[in-house]
């Protein structure tokens, strides 16, 4: 069965980081590219990028391109977003999605960890 | 590719059988998911490829389109069918979504 399982809520101050973790289980890790997604209070869903884990390879939506960093860590089966130089901006739900088997739809879903920020 | 999903707000009976309207602003061919959204769970994928049921999908759900204009329609709602839907394209970067339709028991 796949799971991905990630890190719990977060609080950071502004103009601090936080990194989320996405540790992924029943499948090849390395074989399905792992996207992040925000979602916003009460509001719809945003694409921020694309890691590939077998390379590294990464691609963003333009609008986080210095907000969001993505990483992967092969010996552990976990994605990472970490977000830079918070604002009350980056309030929010982020959700990790495995693409699915031959397509770039989300097929799998994390349960979403949800980044306040705060001073 | 912007998408349009309507409408934002559906009230709806258990039995009853619903529509909602997702419209790219361009072509998309048939690159289009449409997923579940419910509280405390994980996201589910119900469709993609425009049309084809996601294994677990209950066949009560259907999708149907392809190009620009798409539509989910879920026949004889059940109770556990009430949820927000999203609508997302992956015909080209960046993916986006639709905004969203809640689903309420009337």
């Amino acid at each position: 069965e796949v799971q991905l399982q990630q890190s719990g809520p977060e609080v950071g101050r502004p103009g601090s980081s936080v990194k989320i973790s996405c540790k992924a289980s029943g499948y090849t890790f390395t074989d399905y590219v792992m996207n992040w997604v925000k979602q916003s209070p009460g509001q719809g869903l945003e694409w921020i990028g694309w890691i590939d884990p077998e390379y590294g390879s990464t691609d963003y939506a333009e609008k986080f391109k210095k907000k969001a960093t993505l990483t992967a860590d092969t010996s552990s089966n976990t994605a990472y977003i970490q977000l830079s130089s918070l604002t009350s901006e980056d309030t929010a739900t982020y959700f990790c999605a495995r693409t699915g088997s031959w397509g770039n739809w989300f097929a799998y879903w994390g349960q979403g960890t949800l980044v306040t920020v705060s001073s | 590719v912007q998408m349009t999903q309507s409408p934002s707000y559906l009230a709806a009976s258990p039995g009853e059988s619903v529509s909602i309207s997702c419209k790219a602003s361009k072509s998309i061919s048939n690159n289009l998911a449409w997923y579940q959204e419910k509280p405390g769970k994980a996201n589910k994928l119900l469709i993609h490829s425009g049309s084809t049921l996601q294994s677990g999908t209950p066949s009560r759900f259907s999708g149907s389109g392809s190009g620009t204009d798409f539509t989910l329609t879920i026949r004889s709602l059940e109770s556990e069918d009430f949820a927000v839907y999203y609508c997302q394209q992956y015909n080209e970067y960046p993916l986006t979504f639709g905004s969203g339709t809640k689903l309420e028991i009337k």
